[in-house]
């Protein structure tokens, strides 16, 4: 079944440590998307894809970085956590004419 | 860039019809989307507009007037597990590429 997969969907770990939140979907979208929304709060897109070996910053600042070298996945890194980073982390995929279509989350915890 | 207002709250009773307004500003306009939220889960997708005129899928319409920078998302028969945020979005295009951009979301809560 065609779908998009987000893992961890919870993690708490300490400050300084570098994670990898790990994205992938099986629906063939050539776009990718991470969100950041905090609890309330509205989601910001802050990296976007069009393809492989194309990733872009999105509208909101962010220090992950992110790669993507094969279509189906586009993970997200934080070299260095903080408790600032603590957020809910969006990931989404879409094509030219569908919506964005969105993974589970992963709820991120810095301590 | 887009501004995209919408009510930050909204109540209304079960069995009810409900209409959530946004209205949107954007230099290259892609489609207008509505998604549903409920605390802590990720959206999912209800409605897609891309043309001026109403769409129904079942207890949900959606309409867009692009003249106007206008949509609403209408709920009918409201129950109560529809109580969620409801976040339009505008899709637009920036030379080659498209993204989204998202309301604020308006929190809808349904009594009884």
């Amino acid at each position: 079944e065609a779908d998009i997969y987000q893992t961890p969907r919870y993690l708490v770990i300490g400050t300084g440590k570098k994670i990898t939140l790990e994205c992938s979907q099986t629906m063939g979208h050539d776009k990718m998307y991470w969100y950041q929304q905090d609890p309330g709060m509205e989601l910001h897109l802050i990296h976007y894809s069009y393809g492989v070996n194309s990733t872009e910053k999105g509208d909101l600042s962010s220090e992950s970085t992110v790669s993507r070298i094969r279509t189906e996945h586009f993970p997200l890194t934080l070299e260095s956590a903080r408790p600032s980073h603590t957020s809910q982390y969006l990931c989404a995929s879409s094509d030219v004419s569908s919506p964005d279509f969105f993974g589970p989350g992963t709820r991120l915890t810095v301590l | 860039g887009q501004n995209i207002d919408q009510p930050t709250e909204m109540t209304a009773t079960e069995g009810a019809i409900v209409q959530i307004n946004c209205t949107y500003q954007t230099s290259g306009f892609n489609g207008l989307f509505w998604y549903q939220q409920h605390a802590g889960e990720a959206p999912t997708f209800l409605s897609y507009n891309v043309l001026d005129g109403l769409e129904e899928k079942g207890r949900f319409s959606s309409f867009l007037s692009r003249s106007k920078g206008y949509s609403y998302l209408l709920l009918k028969e409201l129950q109560m597990k529809d109580s969620a945020s409801y976040l339009c979005a505008v899709r637009d295009w920036a030379g080659t590429a498209s993204k989204l951009t998202f309301g604020t979301g308006t929190r809808l809560q349904v009594t009884l």
